[in-house]
């Protein structure tokens, strides 16, 4: 009954190569996002989906290819992997914003330590 | 454009001390504010938030923040340490505009020592 869930937890790859990140959500949220924790733990942000949708694209490399084929998935997709893209990356959810209880905050996922040799 | 200054990047308490974890943030326009924390290889848990209710928010492990307006700051506390609170704890900051993304601070490393 996980709610956030993301797979594979690890991914060794070499550069150059092409891998994907895949994302489900349980929870029947909206929104999902996809943030980048990299080395000295800092978080931020990189794309954020609404009903399948893309809302916000944080600058990030058109290497980087988000696709969310329905509200409960987004996946992450990077082409040509450099040594920088090392980092763990989260998923998360929210809920809508409007009726019923609104909460706010955002579920993330468990994360997937990508390491780029 | 906002954002959240996590003072220290470590700090270090006696098992059942005072746990202050210090967080300020800068915006235009009144934020919602909220305390994750990530144990070690693990994802980010919500411990608390402040979304305009009252100003003292009670999280979950004992820990709980005040929204202090006037100081833009959101700072945690917990009134004895626990070893099991060692963990990374962001604070963060949304937008009140519907689902935005969260802007984090850089983290603050808490240790307990016994």
């Amino acid at each position: 009954d996980t709610a956030v869930s993301q797979t594979p937890k690890y991914l060794v790859t070499q550069m150059g190569n092409d891998k994907s990140i895949k994302c489900e959500q349980n929870l029947g949220h909206d929104t999902m996002y996809w943030y980048k924790q990299d080395s000295k733990k800092f978080l931020k942000i990189m794309f954020s989906y609404n009903n399948k949708e893309l809302i916000i694209n944080e600058t990030v490399p058109n290497r980087f290819s988000p696709k969310s084929p329905d509200k409960a998935h987004l996946n992450l997709h990077i082409n040509s992997l450099e040594l920088g893209d090392s980092a763990v990356y989260f998923c998360a959810s929210s809920p809508p914003t409007s009726g019923g209880a609104v909460t706010y905050e955002q579920y993330f996922g468990p994360g997937t330590r990508l390491t780029v040799t | 454009a906002q954002s959240v200054t996590q003072l220290g990047s470590h700090v270090s308490v006696s098992e059942g001390a005072l746990v202050l974890l210090r967080c300020n943030y800068s915006s235009s326009v009144p934020p919602y504010l909220f305390w994750y924390v990530q144990y070690p290889n693990q994802g980010l848990q919500l411990l608390l938030k402040y979304t305009s209710a009252a100003t003292l928010v009670k999280g979950i492990n004992g820990f709980e923040a005040e929204f202090k307006k006037s100081e833009t700051s959101f700072h945690l506390t917990k009134p004895s340490a626990h070893m099991s609170d060692a963990a990374e704890y962001f604070c963060a900051v949304s937008e009140r505009s519907g689902n935005t993304p969260l802007v984090f601070g850089k983290g603050t490393r808490l240790s307990v020592i016994a």
